[in-house]
């Protein structure tokens, strides 16, 4: 079975200061792990996403995530906050291989602030 | 390139009726999945469509059903509506072969309120 923790429900930093959203996964087999962000009344917007080779994968925004195997860890980063980074941000993993592609397991989401 | 786009956006029903959410997938895209993402929660995966057949379901019951049609547009139908059923409901589509991890591209949601 798949599953997501993410921790802190709500993470707020000053405009500049560092972004850090944790995620930790379960999963039985190699993971596809994927974040997205998730602004007021939308739908989701992938970030990044990692699925094998380079562990340190940067996406869109400034924002970068690495892979931990050891940790089973995939937490979020971005070196200075932007007033317009604020939304919920959600971590998911996928083990699907095959035809049924695209299949996600997500955590509960984390609601990101930023202050001026 | 059209992306995902879900209707209506927001929807009212009362306890016991029916609903049925719509869903045009991305140009290309011949898979949809649809997720239920009740508020301060994470989206819960309830099915997926491949080439108009059923190809995987979460742990939602028999009154959740869909269909796909052959465009690769697809329906949400929701029998008994139930309180609990009041959430936000994405579409997503994909298309196998994209490489490992295909990206899945999301509407933006129909807001369900059961009262």
């Amino acid at each position: 079975a798949q599953s997501v923790t993410q921790l802190g429900s709500h993470v707020s930093v000053s405009e500049g200061a560092l972004v850090l959203l944790r995620c930790n996964y379960s999963s039985s087999v190699p993971p596809y792990l994927f974040w997205y962000v998730q602004y007021p009344n939308q739908g989701l917007q992938l970030l990044l996403k990692y699925t094998t080779g380079a562990t340190l994968v940067k996406g869109i925004n400034g924002f970068e995530a690495e892979f931990k195997k050891s940790e089973t860890s995939f937490h979020l980063t971005k070196p200075s906050a932007h007033m317009s980074d604020a939304a919920e941000y959600f971590c998911a993993v996928s083990t699907d291989r095959g035809s049924t592609l695209g299949r996600l397991y997500f955590g509960r989401g984390t609601q990101l602030t930023v202050w001026p | 390139e059209t992306g995902v786009t879900q209707s209506p956006t927001h929807l009212i029903k009362t306890r016991g009726q029916q609903v049925t959410l719509r869903c045009s997938s991305q140009s290309g895209h011949n898979t949809v999945s649809w997720y239920q993402q009740a508020l301060g929660q994470g989206p819960q995966f309830i099915f997926q469509y491949y080439r108009e057949e059923e190809n995987g379901r979460g742990n939602f019951p028999p009154r959740f059903s869909g269909l796909q049609f052959p465009n690769y547009s697809s329906e949400l139908n929701v029998n008994a509506l139930e309180l609990d059923d009041s959430a936000l409901y994405l579409c997503a589509s994909s298309s196998p072969g994209q490489g490992e991890g295909t990206e899945a591209f999301f509407g933006q949601g129909t807001r369900l309120t059961v009262v």
